[in-house]
């Protein structure tokens, strides 16, 4: 088990409907990925935080946006909902960004489904 | 498209048996790193390998990097039936940005 929570486990909503997911990062961790992976395929990067400041940024559009506090836990906000935004959302926590030693803990992830 | 491609795409094969899978990737990266995700549920993290090193063990598991080729390979030694999953390797680059492939899905019959 990593240190890293998400909350809630399950979500459902309906289309055009907003949702906010939470992640609290592993102790001692200042850096949250957020990742959507949907049914039968891969993990695919959404952004990335780093002390509170956004760095960088995966192929979404702007209705996906996020937050990291100074605690260093994250959310992750999905405006307008669609249908293809049914997915496992994942958050990592990790110590530094860009390092080659830098390893990512997941948590167990956010089960969305769009209605 | 994915940075990282894992293959096989499915793997199946007798429990005490040995099990490999690739990785192949396009860009420069600054680690490489293998996950391991039992049905639905988060990613367990089984080894980094950073891009100046070659090999790396841990237990059962061997992992091997080749920069000039742009792959790497899993592999896990006496298999069980617990090792049944999906492993994915990620690539992370300069920026610290991970990049996932879709997957090796493992079933190992008791």
């Amino acid at each position: 088990e990593t240190g890293v929570t998400q909350s809630p486990t399950h979500l459902i909503k309906t289309r055009g409907q907003q949702v906010t997911l939470r992640c609290s990062s592993q102790s001692g961790h200042n850096t949250v990925s957020w990742y959507q992976q949907a049914l039968g395929q891969g993990p695919q990067f959404i952004f990335q935080y780093y002390r509170e400041e956004e760095n960088g940024r995966g192929n979404f559009p702007p209705r996906f946006s996020g937050l990291q506090f100074p605690n260093y836990s994250s959310e992750l906000n999905v405006n307008a909902l669609e249908l293809d935004d049914s997915a496992l959302y994942l958050c990592a926590s990790s110590l530094t960004p860009g390092r080659e030693y830098d390893e990512q803990f997941f948590g167990p992830g956010t089960r969305l489904t769009v209605l | 498209s994915q940075q990282g491609e894992e293959d096989p795409q499915a793997l199946s094969i007798q429990e005490g048996e040995n099990a490999t899978m690739n990785c192949s990737y396009k860009t420069s990266i600054n680690n490489l790193q293998w996950y391991r995700q039992n049905s639905g549920r988060g990613l367990v993290h089984l080894i980094l390998i950073r891009s100046n090193e070659r090999e790396k063990h841990s237990g059962r598991l061997r992992v091997t990097l080749d920069t000039s080729k742009k792959s790497s390979s899993l592999l896990i030694t006496a298999s069980r039936a617990a090792d049944t999953a999906s492993y994915f390797c990620a690539t992370v680059g300069l920026a610290g940005k991970s990049t996932f492939g879709d997957g090796t899905t493992l079933t190992v019959k008791p």
